[in-house]
C-alpha cells in the first residue's frame, strides 16, 4: 500500500541554521512527490514537487528537495532558515491517475528560535 | 494569483445536525477534492469530483457525506447528520488534472467542531 512517513513530528532550529525535514514513502513505481507548507490560518501551499528527471528539485522560498530512489526518500532542505519559515510541513505522494488522491505524511511542525 | 477559497472558516454545530461546507475552486480547474485532518492526525482524502460525478472516494466518505457542484463556481461538502468524530479541518482542493501527478491547490480550510 502507498504510504508516506515523516519521522519528525516537531523540529526546532535556530534562525540562520540549515534545515532538513525527512520524508520516506512506500510505492511500487516511481512516485510523484510533493512538499506542502501550512502556516497558521492558511491553506496548504505547494513548496515543490518531483515528477521525473533531475532528482534535486528547487522550490519556492529557497527550499529544495532531493529524491533518492534507493532510500525511498524525498527530504526537504533549506540552507538558512528564517523566522517566517515556522509552519507545518507536509510531504505527499500521488496522484497516480486523473482525479486521484494525494497521500500525506503526518506533518512536521517547524519552530524557529531567534 | 488565483486561489481556492472556503467558507466558513469555522463552524460549530450540534451532533446530528447537517452542515454544508463551501468551496470556490480555481476557475479553470476541472477536478475538485475534499480532504480532512482530524487534530493530530494525517490529512486524509475524502472524495474527488469531475464532470459532475464522484471520481474516487475513500472509505471515510460514507452515506452521511455528499458533494455537489450547484453552479459554475461552488463546490460543496454536506454532512447529513454530524457525529463527534467529524470534528476536523476540512480542506477543499482543485486541479487541472490533465494528467497524473498534477498539482492540487488547496484552500485555507474550514474548521468544524461538532458538540
Amino acid at each position: 500500500a502507498q504510504s508516506v512517513t515523516q519521522p519528525d513530528i516537531h523540529i526546532t532550529v535556530s534562525e540562520g541554521a540549515s534545515l532538513e525535514l525527512r520524508c520516506n514513502y512506500s510505492y511500487g513505481a516511481t512516485p510523484y512527490l510533493f512538499w506542502y507548507v501550512q502556516s497558521p490560518g492558511q491553506g496548504l501551499q505547494l513548496l515543490l514537487k518531483y515528477f521525473s528527471g533531475d532528482t534535486l528539485v528547487q522550490g519556492i522560498k529557497g527550499f529544495e528537495a532531493e529524491f533518492k530512489r534507493s532510500q525511498s526518500s524525498f527530504n526537504l532542505r533549506k540552507p538558512s532558515v528564517h523566522w517566517s519559515d515556522a509552519a507545518e510541513y507536509f510531504c505527499a505522494v500521488g496522484p497516480y491517475n486523473q482525479g486521484g488522491k494525494l497521500i500525506f505524511g503526518q506533518g512536521t511542525e517547524l519552530s524557529v528560535k531567534p | 494569483e488565483p486561489e481556492v477559497t472556503q467558507t466558513p472558516s469555522h463552524q460549530v454545530t450540534q451532533m446530528g445536525q447537517e452542515v454544508i461546507l463551501r468551496c470556490v475552486p480555481i476557475s479553470n480547474h476541472l477536478y475538485f477534492y475534499w480532504y480532512r485532518q482530524i487534530l493530530g492526525q494525517k490529512v486524509e482524502f475524502l472524495v474527488s469530483f469531475y464532470n459532475n460525478e464522484i471520481s474516487e472516494k475513500s472509505e471515510i466518505f460514507d452515506d452521511q457525506f455528499s458533494v455537489e457542484r450547484p453552479d459554475g463556481s461552488n463546490f460543496t461538502l454536506k454532512i447529513r447528520s454530524t457525529k463527534l468524530e467529524d470534528s476536523a479541518m476540512y480542506f477543499c482542493a482543485s486541479s487541472d488534472q490533465l494528467e497524473a501527478g498534477e498539482t492540487q491547490y488547496f484552500g485555507p480550510g474550514t474548521r468544524l467542531l461538532v458538540l
